[in-house]
């Protein structure tokens, strides 16, 4: 298993300002992702985090909105950029300690509103 | 692309009820299967999983088994709690990828 420690845990943000989450893990894990659960809503997939490179972005994510960063094995981060208010949301950070097929363990999330 | 299609709810059940979330999913090959619970303002917990076909996970009273040949992965528990009050996430992690993707959660609220 792995611990993960998220922060913020929320926060209440202005139109237009970037936040930046910290994920954090207790033990060097094999793949970091990034998820969104807007209200109400299922989790959507915004990214695979890898270390040293660029992150890998699913269909209707991109860079420039949502920038990651991964420089070792157990710390990642995800910044959202000029924030709107369709932006608020949980964000997820989940990880897996073993290869495919192998279940993710999650943060407790951080909860964004943007006004 | 693989899928999971979950029953929506809201589920609203009294105590000691039966319980059943339905599950089916899409996929190449053979992925592994999961169900999630979220308990009012915590982050998701692996609540069990089977990794092959006919494989059943089980844990807190919560049953599921891994049916190929329906494509399914229902939840089931045969005398619900108050505490068993949360949304609950059915989720696939295929051979070919390292993601995981989510249906779209069921509310279960059980009343005393």
């Amino acid at each position: 298993s792995a611990v993960i420690s998220q922060k913020p845990s929320r926060d209440i943000c202005q139109r237009g300002t970037s936040l930046t989450i910290q994920c954090q893990v207790d033990s060097q894990v094999t793949m970091m992702f990034w998820y969104r659960q807007q209200p109400g809503q299922s989790l959507t997939l915004i990214a695979t985090a890898n270390q040293g490179s660029e992150a890998t972005y699913e269909s209707g994510f991109v860079i420039d909105k949502f920038p990651i960063s991964r420089p070792n094995l157990t710390f990642s981060t995800l910044t959202v950029s000029n924030m709107s208010p369709e932006d608020s949301s949980i964000y997820l950070c989940s990880v897996s300690t073993g290869w495919v097929g192998r279940e993710l363990f999650f943060g407790e999330g951080s909860r964004l509103t943007v006004l | 692309g693989d899928s999971v299609t979950q029953m929506e709810g809201p589920v609203t059940l009294s105590e000691e009820a039966f319980l059943t979330i339905n599950c089916t999913y899409t996929a190449t090959g053979y992925p592994s299967l999961f169900w999630y619970v979220q308990y009012p303002g915590e982050g998701l917990q692996l609540l069990l999983k089977a990794t092959k076909a006919d494989d059943k996970g089980s844990n807190k009273g919560f049953e599921a088994t891994y049916r190929k040949e329906t494509t399914s992965f229902h939840l089931e528990k045969g005398s619900v709690q108050v505490s068993d009050s949360a949304v609950y996430f059915c989720a696939l992690s295929g051979r070919d990828n390292n993601d995981m993707r989510f249906g779209a959660g069921t509310r279960l609220t059980v009343k005393p």
